[in-house]
């Protein structure tokens, strides 16, 4: 149980383009999904909280604008790396909960590379 | 704010060896405590939580962990490590509060035969 979803699993775009990421937990309705990016070689930075069907909170530092967060279902939530720059290379990793069973899980990670 | 040390940064042993990788947060609050694995090329896997009860927490592969209110510790523990152990090590704490779950640094763990 708890499985999560993530598509696509690796990325490549030019400079100046949007990158949409999906995360979706297949048998359970996620009332909470959180995104995270890993530089090389270190740890999981929270970017932001979404809950379905209100705005998404994100962690200081972290732009609003250029990471477009929606999460218009219980089972699916996006991330949108808008105009996206060399520097926004890195691994988005979601993971999503169930707010009634408290289960979570992470999703499989998409490696993006900006060209 | 909540945060989360793990002080090894980088473990070798060798095969057989005993294992013991810190974690300690900081936060007052009631808290749900999580070690992960990431092997090489792969995603996040829960190794062990706790959430209440036994603060001795038994995982997969023979891990566990002690939750140490008094110390605001969690400590991972394997008392005869394998090759296919080498890995990345994560702990991380969830606050009731905040729900949000926080990362520690990571320690790589490498184990050769």
């Amino acid at each position: 149980g708890a499985v999560v979803s993530q598509h696509p699993s690796w990325v490549i775009c030019k400079s100046g383009t949007s990158v949409k990421i999906e995360c979706r937990s297949l048998d359970f309705q996620a009332t909470t999904m959180f995104w995270y990016r890993q530089f090389p070689k270190q740890s999981l930075m929270l970017m932001a909280t979404s809950n379905e069907g209100s705005k998404a909170t994100y962690e200081q530092g972290v732009e609003k604008d250029k990471f477009l967060i929606n999460h218009a279902s219980l089972t699916l939530s996006t991330l949108t790396v808008t105009s996206a720059h060399p520097e926004d290379s890195s691994f988005y990793i979601c993971s999503a909960r169930d707010g009634g069973q408290g289960r979570g899980s992470f999703g499989s990670g998409t490696r993006l590379t900006v060209v | 704010a909540q945060s989360v040390s793990q002080h090894n940064h980088h473990v070798i042993l060798s095969e057989a060896a005993s294992l013991e990788l810190g974690c300690n947060y900081s936060y007052g609050g009631t808290v749900n405590l999580f070690w992960y694995v990431q092997y090489p090329g792969q995603h996040l896997q829960l190794l062990l939580k706790y959430f209440s009860g036994d603060p001795l927490v038994k995982g997969i592969k023979g891990f566990e962990a002690e939750f140490i209110k008094s110390k605001f510790s969690f400590n991972l523990r394997k008392p005869s490590v394998q090759w296919s152990d080498t890995a990345e090590y994560f702990c991380a704490v969830r606050s009731y509060n905040t729900d949000k779950l926080i990362f520690g640094t990571g320690t790589r763990l490498q184990v050769f035969p």
